[in-house]
Order: structure tokens, then C-alpha cells, then sequence
């Protein structure tokens, strides 16, 4: 089953401006990941976030999570053609060490 | 270092024929995944092995897909019968092992599966 939604489900902006998705999840976690999909480089890995972090940066990217409201929010800044593809936010559980994905985000930058 | 291989990178095969899809991890990752991704939807987990052994194999319809992990390296998954609602993406990943703190995993390309 899915643990995570991502909002909204599809996001179209114009190069240069910002995108902002927003993950929701229900159970609790150890960390949760980002996940870039396109079709040139398969699902890639983006960043990581643990539970008892609040906000990371890496490059033109910048995730919160806020455990309290189970959500989570990835920015990306300065938006180029190469950011379109779907987001995928995915929590991790040590318990029994899966990864669960959320429904994704299709983004579409706009030239 | 090389990626997570996979083959064949497409399928096409009628319902109720059998397919089998092979994964080749990154070398020295412990931990193996096999999903399955329908259109429009995230990744699903179908079954985990850490090194040759299942962790977790509770989302796989067992009256029909297998899967193996061959020495705790190169891993097989095979759907017999397929049925129509098989048709999907299916991704192969790979993690470091748990003691090394490494919770990120590297996905391979993907075997693209259509049953008509």
C-alpha cells in the first residue's frame, strides 16, 4: 500500500521559478527520501531527511519534514527543463526496513 | 562503480505465458528489492532479500510470481502465469548493508512488461 501522498499530482512552471511538493505519510518514520523519475535516468535518489531533522539543503534543493504533522515538503529552486519528472516522496522504517513510496508528483517546466 | 543492471529492458508476452526478469545489484550492497510500477503510480515492493535470504515477501501474489537471490548476488523474478494486470514496470534496487547506515537504494533501469 502506499504510505505517502504527494501534492499536488501534477505541477507545470515556467524555467527559472520555484516548485514546491508536499508529501503527507501516515505511519511513523525513521527518515524519508526523495526520488527523482524520468525517463533517461530511471529513479534516482535525491536526498534523505531523518526524523529528528527539520529542513536539509543539497544543492538547489531544500526538504522539510515536520513529524508532527507527518508531511514533508521538497523545494526545488530555480527551476531548469532537466527538473521535469516525476518526485516521489518514500518513507523508511527500520523496523522492517522497507521503503514505502507515495504517489508522486509530475512536474513539467515550462521553457 | 557500475549501477544496478537489468534485463530485458522490455517484455511483451500474452496472458497466461511465463517471463522471468534478471537483476545484477551493485557490487557489496547486502540488500535486494524487486518492485512493481503501474503507470501513474509509485513503486510497490513486491519482495526483499538481504544477502541470499527473504526479509519480507508479504506483497507478492505467490500463486504466481517467484523469486530468488543465487548466492546472495544476481536475484530472478518470474511471473507464471501472467495475467493482464501484470502489465507494469519492474524495478530492480539495491542497498548497502544495514551496519553501514545507508538507507538511500539504487534502482536499475526498469523491465518495461506488457501482457496482451
Amino acid at each position: 500500500s502506499q504510505q505517502g501522498e504527494e501534492d499536488p499530482q501534477a505541477l507545470s512552471i515556467q524555467e527559472g521559478e520555484n516548485a514546491t511538493m508536499n508529501c503527507s505519510y501516515k505511519t511513523s518514520i525513521n527518515n524519508l527520501q526523495w526520488y527523482r523519475q524520468n525517463s533517461g535516468r530511471g529513479l534516482v535518489h535525491l536526498i534523505l531527511i531523518r526524523s529528528n531533522e527539520r529542513e536539509k539543503h543539497s544543492g538547489r534543493l531544500r526538504v522539510t519534514l515536520d513529524t508532527s504533522k507527518k508531511s514533508s515538503s521538497l523545494l526545488i529552486t530555480a527551476s531548469r527543463a532537466a527538473d521535469t519528472a516525476s518526485y516521489f516522496c518514500a518513507t523508511f522504517n527500520f523496523g522492517n526496513e522497507k521503503l514505502t513510496f507515495g504517489t508522486g508528483t509530475r512536474l513539467t517546466i515550462i521553457p | 562503480e557500475a549501477g544496478v543492471a537489468q534485463s530485458p529492458r522490455y517484455k511483451i508476452i500474452e496472458k497466461r505465458q511465463s517471463v522471468a526478469f534478471w537483476c545484477n545489484p551493485i557490487s557489496g550492497h547486502a540488500t535486494l528489492y524487486w518492485y512493481q510500477q503501474i503507470l501513474g503510480q509509485g513503486p510497490k515492493l513486491l519482495i526483499q532479500f538481504q544477502n541470499n535470504g527473504v526479509v519480507d515477501d508479504s506483497q507478492l501474489p505467490k500463486d504466481r510470481f517467484s523469486a530468488e537471490r543465487l548466492k546472495g548476488v544476481d536475484s530472478t523474478l518470474k511471473i507464471q502465469p501472467a495475467k493482464l494486470e501484470d502489465s507494469a514496470v519492474y524495478l530492480c534496487a539495491s542497498r548497502k548493508d544495514r551496519l553501514a547506515g545507508a538507507y538511500e537504494q539504487y534502482f536499475g533501469p526498469g523491465t518495461r512488461l506488457t501482457v496482451t
